[in-house]
């Protein structure tokens, strides 16, 4: 089946320091792969995208390449802020006979200190 | 301008009763779905339509029961509820039900406490 795998969190970091959190996904096609974005109390949101291998993402400073070898999407920042402060979720998309099905991993909670 | 809108955004009830939540989108797109997530922020999806028709439904109990009176709404009605049924409740939309990195945009989620 389908499946996406994030770093577990909290992940506690300093105002301008590089964020990493890790993402990889099993599959049985060929998926197109997305970073979504939670912030207290709200939704999600898009934050980038990548639909086919080698893409990169990237939006508002955050960026993650779609790695087809290591199948792995991982996502990076170089210095991040306290507004960056949410909860970070991977998701593959595969097309099924009935439509799109978006799969999640569990999220990562991203906590920026002053 | 809320693309996609949510009612109401709590809902704290009994258990045993019956509740809708209602789900909105102003974009024009085909699709729409419902998304819960649990406390641990897991999301999985549970339905999905495509213009009034359902195309995606994941083993959700038959007390769970969706309805679109057209393509710019999906509602999502909930019969004798659980304890276990407590979570928050996605909307979401996309242009369309099938291609190659379709974006689901989300609405702010209605939060369900039964008590």
């Amino acid at each position: 089946g389908n499946s996406v795998t994030q770093m577990e969190g909290p992940v506690t970091l300093s105002e301008e320091a590089f964020l990493t959190i890790n993402c990889t996904y099993t599959a049985t096609g060929y998926p197109s792969l997305f970073w979504y974005v939670q912030y207290p109390g709200e939704g999600l949101q898009l934050l980038l995208k990548a639909t086919k291998a080698d893409d990169k993402g990237s939006n508002k400073g955050f960026e993650a390449t779609y790695r087809k070898e290591t199948t792995s999407f991982h996502l990076e920042k170089g210095s991040v802020q306290v507004s960056d402060s949410a909860v970070y979720f991977c998701a593959l998309l595969i097309l099924t006979g009935g439509g799109n099905k978006l799969t999640f991993g569990t999220g990562t909670q991203l906590k920026v200190e002053l | 301008d809320t693309a996609v809108s949510q009612t109401p955004k709590y809902l704290v009830t009994q258990m045993g009763n019956d509740k809708s939540i209602k789900c909105e989108q102003n974009l024009g797109h085909d699709t729409m779905y419902w998304y819960k997530q649990d406390s641990k922020k897991f999301l999985k999806i549970m339905f999905s339509y495509n213009n009034k028709e359902l195309i995606i439904n994941e083993t959700v109990p038959n007390r769970f029961s969706p309805k679109s009176p057209d393509k710019a709404h999906l509602n999502l009605h909930i019969n004798s509820l659980e304890l276990g049924d407590s979570a928050v409740y996605f909307c979401a939309s996309s242009q369309r039900a099938g291609g190659l990195g379709e974006t689901q945009y989300f609405g702010p989620g209605t939060r369900l406490l039964v008590l």
